[in-house]
């Protein structure tokens, strides 16, 4: 069964760095999306991407937050300086135009 | 902005038992997903509802959207070990929100014991 793979799997990472998020989506999908999950709570909504651009994107996506779509088959999500606050799992999802969203495993993300 | 309400937050059950949990909000949602997480996992869709009434079954787990497109509820029945995760409700606001952005509840955590 197609699934979305999410790479790493764990990043441990100092604040203030750079860090680079990576995830296949399903290979037939052409909408792609971030959403991240803080410890505990809910998972929430950041930045949706369809045709090479941001759809839309929540409060959370500010300007340290990019995504790309590099090559025909990697979307990746990119934070320019990290503070504490942005330790989460990171999950990737792609759909093929509707609600259901394909999720991957995740990034847990931690910001040191 | 849209807020799903979730309840319960956590359930207890014996095997072979029922189990029912609801979302609930106070805006309209054009689409109601029910979503099964296992830990170290995303999210792993389980019921999409896209009609107010509408009534849905997986094998054992039965969801359905509220008449008012403002609640839902998803049902386990005769649940088993493997039941054991959290279960999230999301929706799909009305109003133009585009279709992969999805409010989550907080999550139900189930645990099941033999």
């Amino acid at each position: 069964e197609p699934e979305v793979t999410q790479t790493p799997s764990h990043q441990v990472t100092q604040m203030g760095q750079e860090v680079i998020l990576r995830c296949v989506p399903i290979s037939n999908h052409l909408y792609f999306y971030w959403y991240r999950q803080i410890l505990g709570q809910k998972v929430e909504f950041l930045v949706s991407f369809y045709n090479n651009e941001i759809s839309e994107k929540s409060e959370i996506f500010d300007d340290q937050f990019s995504v790309e779509r590099p090559d025909g088959s990697n979307f990746t999500l990119k934070i320019r300086s990290t503070k504490l606050e942005d330790s989460a799992m990171y999950f990737c999802a792609s759909s093929d135009g509707n609600e259901k969203l394909f999720f991957g495993s995740g990034t847990q993300l931690s910001v040191l | 902005g849209q807020q799903l309400n979730q309840s319960p937050q956590s359930m207890f059950i014996q095997e072979g038992e029922d189990v029912s949990m609801n979302c609930t909000s106070s805006s309209i949602f054009n689409t109601w997903l029910w979503y099964k997480q296992d830990p170290g996992e995303g999210p792993v869709l389980l019921i999409a509802l896209y009609k107010a009434g509408e009534l849905t079954s997986n094998g054992r787990l039965t969801a359905q959207f509220g008449i008012t497109r403002k609640d839902s509820f998803l049902n386990i029945s005769a649940s088993i070990p493997s039941d054991v995760g959290i279960y999230f409700c999301a929706g799909r606001g009305a109003g133009g929100t585009s279709y992969g952005k999805l409010t989550f509840g907080q999550g139900t955590i189930l645990t099941v014991h033999p």
